[in-house]
């Protein structure tokens, strides 16, 4: 069975600092591909970023990056900086190698308040 | 800008009526999604198409959700006869190539059912 647990429900932080979303991920495929979205409070999931299970360099965009470790199956989402029109609902997501079937977690709840 | 594009953006009818909740995807797009994201479950897959094809529906309801898709223009997803507990957000979402690959989101539809 597949499974993706975001354990930060909400976290809330003052604007520039840096904030750290956890991913842990749960599969038995050697194949798969993580992502993730974001949520803004207009209710339209943005995508992210997508990993396939054989890269796991770390991936950075401008204040986004993304730590990736098969080792302990996470897929971290750190952002550098924070600034208001960061906060959302970010979701981790999860999907195999069949490749239709995704599974998100339950989102995190960012604030980041100026 | 391509979008998928969803109608209508908010709908409340009563108890017993037939609902249906319209999806454009983007123009190339081959696979069509629907989600349902309520606050105790979040995201859930309802169906999954794959160029028209529906390919999985195992999230649906079967007695009273019904998903199609006439064109390539055209996802159609309806409730008959629709439930208080089917108040929720639907998303349409569309990709390029397949579930393991990233998908673009529309708006949502909230259904309010009374």
């Amino acid at each position: 069975a597949q499974k993706v647990t975001q354990a930060q429900t909400e976290i809330s932080v003052v604007e520039k600092e840096d904030v750290t979303l956890d991913c842990v991920y749960e599969t038995r495929d050697t194949t798969y591909y993580l992502f993730w979205y974001k949520q803004p409070p207009s209710g339209e999931l943005v995508f992210l970023i997508r990993r396939n299970s054989f890269d796991e360099q770390n991936e950075i965009s401008g204040r986004y990056s993304w730590n990736f470790q098969k080792s302990t199956s996470s897929f971290n989402f750190t952002i550098t900086a924070s600034q208001v029109v960061d906060s959302a609902v970010y979701f981790c997501a999860l999907s195999n190698t069949g490749g239709f079937k995704t599974i998100f977690g339950a989102g995190t709840r960012l604030f980041v308040k100026a | 800008d391509a979008r998928v594009t969803q109608t209508p953006r908010h709908k409340v009818t009563e108890m017993g009526q037939e609902v249906t909740m319209r999806c454009q995807p983007i123009l190339g797009h081959n696979t069509v999604f629907w989600y349902r994201q309520t606050m105790m479950q979040g995201l859930e897959l309802l169906a999954y198409f794959r160029n028209r094809a529906p390919l999985d529906d195992s999230g649906m309801p079967k007695d009273r959700f019904s998903a199609e898709m006439p064109d390539a223009t055209l996802a159609t997803l309806k409730i008959q006869p629709s439930e208080p507990r089917d108040s929720a957000v639907y998303f349409c979402a569309s990709g390029p190539r397949g579930g393991a690959y990233e998908q673009y989101f529309g708006p949502g539809t909230r259904l309010t059912v009374t």
